[in-house]
This record gives C-alpha cells, sequence and structure tokens, in this order.
C-alpha cells in the first residue's frame, strides 16, 4: 500500500467557521508534511512532523494548527482562515525526515474560503 | 536566482513525440524528485534520483550531478500524458524539498 489519503476533497467554509482537514498513510512512514499549493504555484511547505513530534513549521499563522495523534495520521485544525488562505492543501509522507527519502503525496483538499 | 530551473514552461507536443523536460539546480543536492501533477489533482512521484538513470515505462529520468542537471523523457507521449512535470530537490540533509516551477506539458492526440 504506497497511498495517503486526504479527507475531505473539498471544502468551503467561512472565515468564522472551524474545520480540519485529515490525511492518513499505512506505509510505516515516520515523516508527514502539509503543504499549500496556490494556483500555477509550486506546493510551500508549512509543517513536517517526524516520529510524530512537530519539528518544522515555516512561520504558518495560527490559523493553522497541526496535529499528529499517531504515527499514521496527520491533522490540520483550521480556524478563523482569510480569503487569501483557499487552495490545494496536500498532505506528504516519508520513511524518515532526514533523508534522501521519497515523498508520497495526498489527492490534496481543495479549500475555498467565503 | 531560482535554486532550481525548469525548461521549458510550456510545451505542447503531438502524440507520439519524444519529450525531453530539462531541470538545472544550483546547490549540492542529496537527491532529486520528479512529480507528476494532473489538474486540479494530487502529486504523484515519478522518480527519486541521486545518480545515474532510471526508466518506468514510457519514462526515463536521467542525473548528471557534476553538470547539475537532470532530464525527465517521455517516449511515445500520450494525451494522457498531459501534467505539469515539477523538477524538486533534496538540499543535503534538509528535511524539505525545494522546487521548480513545473513544466505544463500538453500532449495533442
Amino acid at each position: 500500500d504506497t497511498e495517503v489519503t486526504q479527507t475531505p476533497k473539498h471544502l468551503v467554509m467561512g472565515m468564522t467557521n472551524k474545520k480540519s482537514l485529515k490525511c492518513e498513510q499505512h506505509m510505516g512512514h515516520r515523516a508527514m508534511y502539509w503543504y499549500k499549493q496556490k494556483a500555477k504555484k509550486p506546493p510551500e511547505l508549512m509543517f513536517v512532523y517526524s516520529y510524530e513530534k512537530l519539528s518544522i513549521n515555516e512561520s504558518v499563522p495560527s490559523r493553522f494548527s497541526p496535529e499528529c495523534p499517531n504515527s499514521s495520521l496527520l491533522n490540520l485544525h483550521l480556524h478563523a482562515l482569510q480569503p487569501e488562505d483557499s487552495a490545494l492543501y496536500l498532505c506528504a509522507s516519508s520513511q524518515g525526515s532526514l533523508g534522501p527519502y521519497e515523498q508520497y503525496f495526498g489527492p490534496g483538499t481543495r479549500l475555498t474560503v467565503t | 536566482k531560482n535554486e532550481v530551473e525548469q525548461s521549458p514552461q510550456n510545451l505542447t507536443a503531438q502524440e507520439g513525440e519524444f519529450i525531453t523536460i530539462n531541470c538545472s539546480y544550483s546547490v549540492g543536492i542529496s537527491a532529486l524528485h520528479w512529480l507528476q501533477q494532473h489538474p486540479g489533482g494530487g502529486i504523484v512521484s515519478l522518480f527519486m534520483l541521486s545518480s545515474g538513470k532510471k526508466k518506468h515505462g514510457r519514462l526515463i529520468a536521467t542525473i548528471n550531478i557534476q553538470e547539475k542537471h537532470s532530464s525527465l523523457h517521455i517516449t511515445a507521449s500520450h494525451p494522457r500524458d498531459s501534467a505539469v512535470y515539477i523538477c524538486a530537490v533534496l538540499v543535503g540533509s534538509a528535511r524539505q524539498l525545494t522546487f521548480g516551477s513545473g513544466t505544463q506539458l500538453t500532449v495533442l492526440p
């Protein structure tokens, strides 16, 4: 199984809503990543979890709150987002974080903030 | 100057043509990824290379570490190959990928 799954596929939320994105992998990978991708741009790294601990936070606003409850699951909690946060949010995983290890990406969650 | 440069930015080909996408980088790397992204979709990892050449089906990826250059070749291209192809590098033991800006490939039937 080389699959990273993400739910939901699409999400529309208002600026006062609280929602969560979910990412799951069952490859035994110990590093998981959140990326944000705007249209026609490459992905931008947001967070890296290594062995369930946050190891990199790329100066992401606090309205994005990551959580790694176990080695297979990664959540991104969203609160008080702005319209400019509308983007494709991609999750990825790799065997470890001190590479080089291949990263496997999920299908993404298309987020629209109204 | 970006650390990872891809060329061309856009490429249109006829079905069956041989396609080459190039990636140059300016830093020392531990590995290079070639990724594929279909419109509105997630990213698929095609190859991870540290040296030499890899082949998977109609796709071939090569890397020249001394020249800091990699190429992705598609033989007998097909409309379903239409996608954005992204080169990304791992610098040293860094945990993050540095991405190129992508090449939009359109294969016409």
